[in-house]
């Protein structure tokens, strides 16, 4: 069965300052893998996925993210950040077909001044 | 606008009541799906749909109970045997059951029960 580990509970990063938020992934295929955000109190936001081809991909709100298949990863990063990042983030990963996601437990990036 | 509309934004229930969460999108998608949010646990599928009048279970389905009678529609039914139904529901929906297609989120409905 699929799982998403993102081992990171909570992160605290100076605003201004780089990010990288973990996510590793168990699959046997070639996983489709998908970053979210949540605001408190609200649904979630796609920020970015991955399907093929290119291993870097480009999001909105200056987030990337590198899938590496040799370590299981799909890291999200981005350079610099702003305190309207502050959020709740998931990794997910397709079940299969039409069976929905499997989400990692969240990352909860907190941004200080 | 195209979206996904969940209603109420906040429910209250007591203990041994039934309770429907409504989920509504106009954005033509085939399935649909309800997770469960809680704290520290990230998002877990509860029921999923891929067409009308057809539904299945996903992995924390004891206790809950959909329909699809209609493509726009895919209400949730939280009943009394389920255990601790206190939780923050989340309807979705994609294009079809193509892998590839991006899932879509509602804003979501709290649950509480007194």
């Amino acid at each position: 069965a699929q799982s998403v580990t993102q081992p990171d509970i909570h992160i605290t990063v100076s605003e201004g300052a780089s990010l990288e938020l973990r996510c590793n992934y168990s699959y046997g295929a070639t996983p489709y893998l998908f970053w979210y955000v949540q605001s408190p109190g609200q649904g979630l936001q796609l920020l970015l996925k991955y399907f093929s081809g290119d291993t870097l991909v480009q999001g909105i709100k200056g987030f990337e993210a590198e899938f590496k298949r040799s370590q299981s990863s799909f890291n999200l990063r981005k350079p610099s950040v702003h305190w309207s990042d502050a959020a709740e983030y998931f990794c997910a990963v397709v079940r299969g077909g039409a069976d929905g996601l499997t989400f990692g437990k969240g990352t909860h990036l907190i941004i200080q001044p | 606008d195209g979206g996904i509309t969940q209603s109420p934004k906040y429910l209250f229930r007591k203990e041994g009541q039934n309770v429907t969460l409504s989920c509504e999108q106009n954005l033509n998608h085939d399935a649909m799906y309800w997770y469960r949010q809680d704290p520290g646990q990230g998002l877990r599928l509860i029921y999923y749909s891929q067409i009308v009048n057809d539904f299945q279970k996903g992995d924390i389905a004891e206790g809950y109970s959909v329909s699809r009678e209609k493509k726009e529609s895919f209400p949730l039914t939280v009943t009394s045997a389920q255990k601790n139904p206190t939780a923050f529901y989340l309807c979705a929906s994609r294009l079809s059951g193509t892998s590839t297609d991006t899932q879509y989120f509602g804003p979501g409905t709290r649950l509480t029960v007194l």
